[in-house]
């Protein structure tokens, strides 16, 4: 059974840092893509970023670019979100998502529940 | 970026009926696009991917169709079950976009 479970969601103030982490069980994680999901209260989904199963190729949204950094530890099955000066508006639901289709980031056939990072004073 | 849009934002259907929710994208997806269903306290569940097949263990009274702008998913007759938020989502470019949702809810 595919499992993802993510951690690392808190509080935290407007310009700080948070690193997020999920950890996969269930499937040949070194194989697939996996990406990061957000949600905001009350929102839509918005993807924030992926990366190629190897970890070489990273696609960041416009949203986050230069502010977070996704990452992978494929000999732990985790994947990572490293993320600095946060604002308001990183305030979110973020759920880890794996890649249906192995090496591209298309769409996702499994989601994490998520965890909650609240960005406020 | 591609902006998709959901319609209606709430859907209100009784239990039996049929229900049809539309996902619209500015410009051209082709057919790369998927659906999602989503609950309260959960992270989004696959339906339906290349605007038109069902993922594993989706039942055959949801369908998807549509390609180019205009996408529609439709769910012949609403079980206690189906109702959630619906998330269409384009994979056509980046950045992968997705829709505001639809909640289908209990009439």
């Amino acid at each position: 059974e595919v499992q993802l479970v993510e951690s690392g969601g808190n509080l935290v103030q407007p310009g700080g840092s948070l690193r997020l982490s999920c950890e996969a069980s269930g499937f040949s994680f070194s194989s697939y893509a996996m990406s990061w999901v957000r949600q905001a209260p009350g929102k839509g989904l918005e993807w924030v970023s992926s990366t190629s199963e190897g970890g070489a190729n990273k696609y960041y949204a416009d949203s986050v670019k230069g502010r977070f950094t996704i990452s992978r530890d494929n000999s732990k099955n985790t994947l990572y979100l490293q993320m600095k000066n946060l604002r308001g508006d990183d305030t979110a639901i973020y759920f880890c998502a794996k890649a249906a289709v192995a090496t591209h980031p298309y769409y996702f056939d499994f989601w994490g529940r998520g965890t909650l990072i609240t960005v406020s004073s | 970026d591609i902006v998709m849009t959901q319609s209606p934002a709430t859907l209100s259907v009784s239990p039996g009926e049929r229900a049809t929710l539309s996902c619209r994208a500015r410009q051209s997806v082709d057919s790369n696009l998927a659906w999602y269903q989503q609950k309260p306290g959960q992270g989004p569940r696959l339906f339906i991917y290349n605007a038109s097949t069902r993922a594993t263990g989706i039942p055959a009274r949801f369908s998807g169709s549509g390609s180019g702008t205009e996408f529609t998913l439709t769910i012949s007759s609403l079980q206690s079950e189906d109702f959630a938020v619906y998330h269409c989502q384009q994979y056509n470019k980046w950045p992968r976009t997705f829709g505001q949702g639809t909640k289908v809810e209990i009439k």
